[in-house]
């Protein structure tokens, strides 16, 4: 099994929801990854999770929350978020966080903010 | 300051011809490469990468690309385009860190 499997793959949201997105890798990766990326531009990181623990945050709104149950899963609480964070987010994994092992991604959840 | 740049946003090929995407990278110290390729609306699915050892990867899809340090480059080729080829294209590198930087991608159009 080499997928990244995000849900949901579509989701509109108000200014004022609470929302989650969710990823899960069966793949044994120790390093997860939150990505956003806008229409023509290439993905931003946002969070990295390395064995379970936050080790990059890349001064994002306190409005987005990532969160890393255990090791196959990891969500991004959504709370308030504004019609510019408008994206697909990305999710991806790797084995471990040391750069020299590839990121596989997930397919990503259309972010609507309406 | 460490970056990554890939020269050219829209890049058009006849089918059948050669396919050059260009990526240099900024650092005294060479980082590990990749390249990777995003259908619309999917995820990024990788194409190749370097690490260490031959400098010469060669990749899913017949993508090929060659690690060069003296030009800092790492710029990917395909002898032969096809229509499936049409995509956007990011290199990406990393210095031994769990962040993996983007270039500002490439837009592959492949004409008949």
């Amino acid at each position: 099994d080499t997928e990244v499997t995000q849900t949901p793959k579509h989701l509109v949201m108000g200014m004022t929801n609470k929302k989650s997105l969710k990823c899960e890798q069966h793949m044994g990766h120790r390093a997860m990854y939150w990505y956003k990326q806008k229409a023509k531009k290439p993905p931003e990181l946002m969070f990295v999770y390395s064995y379970e623990k936050l080790s990059i945050n890349e001064s994002v709104p306190s409005r987005f929350s990532p969160e890393c149950p255990n090791s196959s899963l990891l969500n991004l609480h959504l709370h308030a978020l504004q019609p510019e964070d408008s994206a697909l987010y990305l999710c991806a994994s790797s084995r471990t966080g040391t750069g020299n092992t590839e990121a596989f991604f997930g397919q990503g959840t259309r972010l609507t903010v309406v | 300051a460490q970056s990554v740049t890939q020269l050219g946003s829209h890049v058009s090929v006849s089918e059948g011809a050669l396919v050059l995407l260009r990526c240099n990278y900024s650092s005294s110290v060479p980082p590990y490469l990749f390249w990777y390729v995003q259908y619309p609306n999917q995820g990024l699915q990788l194409l190749l990468k370097y690490t260490t050892g031959a400098t010469l990867v060669k990749g899913i899809n017949g993508f090929e690309a060659e690690f060069k340090k003296s030009e800092t480059s790492f710029h990917l080729t395909k002898p032969s385009a096809h229509m499936s080829d049409a995509a956007e294209y990011f290199c990406a590198v990393s210095w031994n860190t769990d962040k993996l930087i983007f270039g500002t991608g490439t837009r592959l159009q492949v004409f008949p």
